[in-house]
């Protein structure tokens, strides 16, 4: 299967600072996802990634693909309390097996 | 709600017994999918549907769970014998298309198997 490893799993950051959550695999990706998970909810799609060095922006929200596209991040400048959940990236294409990050659970404290 | 739904939302049963779970993916949308979540882990995935066919089954699963999809629309998972191990959220997704393949969560039916 897609062997995934996301980064650290735990974060707790003050409101107001930065926060970066990163997605490592062992195979070339053909497209990465990334979800949030706010708690009691479901995923909810953030943003897909397809080429290689690939940013997009998303308000606070910057979201990269590696070079390589064996790896991505999630970096939010200045948290806020509403950003507050799991964060998972998804490996797309090419696999046999589909299966999410084990997902970064995000709390900011006010 | 045009979203993709899920019911029952919750559901308790005995252990050995059968359990049954229906999915309504958004309108139109191709591919439907099976998770299965438990607490503090990221969705596991169970199988999924294009259209009414079903194009792959995780090496995971057990024997015991069967999903449907018999008109390309709603689908089924059912959980025969179920084991106390059986205890998650259980969630349905779907996407539109290939080239699409954004997912769209339903709310997930808790089962707790007792």
């Amino acid at each position: 299967g897609q062997q995934v490893m996301q980064i650290p799993q735990y974060q707790h950051v003050q409101e107001g600072e930065d926060f970066t959550t990163y997605c490592n695999s062992s195979t070339t990706l053909s497209n990465i996802q990334w979800y949030k998970q706010r708690p009691g909810g479901h995923p909810v799609f953030l943003i897909q990634l397809v080429k290689s060095g690939e940013v997009k922006k998303q308000k606070r929200l910057t979201f990269q693909f590696g070079e390589a596209k064996k790896n991505s991040s999630l970096h939010i400048t200045a948290t806020q309390t509403t950003d507050v959940g799991t964060y998972f990236c998804y490996p797309w294409g090419g696999a046999r097996q589909l299966t999410f990050g084990s997902g970064t659970q995000l709390t900011v404290l006010p | 709600d045009t979203g993709v739904s899920q019911d029952p939302r919750h559901k308790i049963t005995k252990r050995g017994q059968n359990v049954t779970f229906r999915c309504d993916p958004i309108s139109e949308h191709n591919r439907l999918y099976w998770y299965r979540q438990t607490l503090g882990q990221g969705p596991e995935f169970l199988t999924y549907f294009q259209n009414e066919a079903q194009l792959e089954k995780s090496r995971l699963l057990s024997d015991r769970f069967s999903a449907e999809r018999p008109k390309g629309s709603f689908s089924t998972l059912e959980i025969q014998r179920t084991e106390q191990g059986d205890s998650a959220m259980y969630l349905c997704a779907s996407s539109p298309r290939l080239d699409n393949n954004e997912q769209f969560f339903g709310p997930g039916t808790r089962l707790t198997v007792l």
